[in-house]
C-alpha cells in the first residue's frame, strides 16, 4: 500500500520560503507513468493544485504560482519536495502531497496535510 | 485555464436520499473529469476518475455520468457516512483545476 508523508516548516514568515517534503513508501517515485504532485488548501477554502513533477523529473507548475514554485524529486531518498519562495498571508494553508497518474490523471494517493501559517 | 462550476455549493439530504451534484467546465473536456469526497479534516479521496469510472474500493453507490463540459456525480441511496464535501477535477490541461466545492449536509 502506497504512503505518502508531508514534513516540513510548519511556521514560515512573510517574504521566507516555504520548504515541504513528501516521503513516499511502499513505491517506487521512478515507476513510470507517476506524477508526484503538490496541492494546498487555504482554512475553510477549497483545493488549489500547485505543481506536479513527472518521474523523470519534469515539472508542471499552476501558472498562478509559476515564478514562485520549485518542485523536485530525490530518487536516492524516495521523496519529492516543495518550495515557495516570498511567501505572504495567502499562501497559508493544509499543503497536501499526491500521487497522480493515468491517461485521465487523477490524484489517487494522498498524504494526511501538513498545516503552514505565514506570519510574523 | 479551464474553470469548474458545481452545483450546488451545498444541499441538505436524508439518509437514502438520491443526491445529484453536477460540474460544469468553462470549455469541453472530453472525459477527463474526476469527483473526489472530502470529510473534515481528512486528505480527499478519490470517487471516480474518467467521469464514469468507480475506484477501486469505492461503494457502487456512487455513480459518475457526463462528457464535454457537463458532468454528474450521484449517490443512490444517500449513506450517513457520505456527509462530507465533494469536489470535481479536470485533467483535460495540463493546468489541473478543481470545483469550488460541494457540501453535503444531514437535513
Amino acid at each position: 500500500q502506497l504512503q505518502l508523508q508531508e514534513s516540513g516548516s510548519g511556521l514560515v514568515k512573510p517574504s521566507q520560503t516555504l520548504s515541504l517534503t513528501c516521503a513516499v513508501s511502499g513505491g517506487s517515485i521512478s515507476t513510470a507513468g507517476h506524477s508526484w504532485s503538490w496541492i494546498r488548501q487555504p482554512p475553510g477554502e477549497g483545493l488549489e493544485w500547485i505543481g506536479y513533477v513527472s518521474h523523470s523529473g519534469n515539472p508542471y507548475y499552476n501558472p498562478s504560482l509559476k515564478t514562485r514554485v520549485t518542485i523536485s524529486l530525490d530518487v536516492s531518498k524516495n521523496q519529492f519536495s516543495l518550495r515557495l519562495s516570498s511567501v505572504t498571508a495567502a499562501d497559508t494553508a493544509l499543503y497536501y502531497c499526491a500521487r497522480l497518474v493515468g491517461s485521465t490523471p487523477r490524484f489517487d494517493y494522498w498524504g494526511q496535510g501538513a498545516l503552514v501559517t505565514v506570519s510574523s | 485555464d479551464i474553470q469548474l462550476t458545481q452545483s450546488p455549493s451545498s444541499l441538505s439530504a436524508s439518509v437514502g436520499d438520491r443526491v445529484t451534484i453536477t460540474c460544469r467546465a468553462s470549455q469541453s473536456m472530453s472525459i477527463n473529469l474526476n469527483w473526489y469526497q472530502q470529510k473534515p479534516g481528512k486528505a480527499p479521496k478519490l470517487l471516480i476518475y474518467a467521469a464514469s469510472s468507480l475506484q477501486t474500493g469505492v461503494p457502487s453507490r456512487f455513480s459518475g455520468s457526463g462528457s464535454g463540459a457537463d458532468f454528474t456525480l450521484t449517490i443512490s441511496s444517500l449513506q450517513p457516512e457520505d456527509f462530507a464535501t465533494y469536489y470535481c477535477q479536470q485533467s483535460y490541461r495540463s493546468w489541473l483545476t478543481f470545483g469550488g466545492g460541494t457540501k453535503v449536509e444531514i437535513k
